[in-house]
């Protein structure tokens, strides 16, 4: 079956850096996402990765290594606000437009 | 503004009741999805559709079943609701292709049933 993994809390300091790490085991895989959730709101879009490498967006950055089934998300200058779950998801070839969704980080950025 | 919208915002309701969630997309999307995410946080596509195809998640119950009238809805109808039913329901779009990495999400209906 389809899995992605994540570590399920992490603890860092503001204005420091956050790596968030997602191992999956999908076949027909497309490509990688990243999603942000506030307590009591929706799962908001932050990047994806379709091929190999590092994509930047603002103090977000995301990875995808294909050989390794890995990806992470790197979050830069950390905010209070950034305080959320991070969940990232792979869209695979298992039936049209099919995505799985890992298990969930619950980041906590402290003062 | 542009964006997907859901109604109702909570819904609470008695076992062995049917009830439906209204989802609607402004963004043009031809994709759209239905996801579960229980009190653990865990999300899971029940389904998605455009106007090729239905992909059913073969591990959802038929009693839940989607509807869409146009391009630009998908409604949830649940029948016979179950205690087991209560969770978070969000509704979400995306153009097609590689496009559907990434997803717009609705802000959620809490369902609940007692």
């Amino acid at each position: 079956g389809q899995s992605l993994e994540q570590p399920s809390e992490v603890t860092a300091v503001e204005g420091a850096i956050v790596q968030i790490n997602c191992t999956y085991q999908t076949s027909g895989f497309y490509g990688l996402s990243w999603y942000q959730q506030h307590d009591g709101g929706a799962p908001t879009f932050l990047s994806y990765n379709a091929l190999d490498g590092l994509e930047e967006t603002g103090r977000f950055s995301s990875f995808l290594s294909r050989s390794d089934s890995y990806g992470y998300l790197l979050l830069q200058e950390l905010q209070m606000k950034d305080s959320a779950s991070y969940f990232c998801a792979a869209l695979n070839s298992g039936g049209y437009q099919k995505v799985t969704f890992g298990t969930g980080t619950k980041l906590q950025v402290i003062p | 503004d542009t964006a997907v919208s859901q109604t109702p915002k909570y819904l609470v309701t008695q076992m062995g009741n049917d009830k439906s969630i209204k989802c609607e997309q402004n963004l043009g999307h031809d994709t759209m999805y239905w996801y579960k995410q229980d009190s653990k946080k865990f999300l899971k596509i029940m389904f998605s559709y455009n106007n090729k195809e239905l992909i059913i998640n073969e591990t959802v119950p038929n009693r839940f079943s989607p509807k869409s009238p146009d391009k630009a809805h998908l409604n949830l109808h649940i029948n016979s609701l179950e205690l087991g039913d209560s969770a978070v329901y969000f509704c979400a779009s995306s153009q097609e292709g590689l496009a559907g990495l990434e997803q717009y999400f609705g802000p959620g209906t809490r369902l609940t049933v007692t």
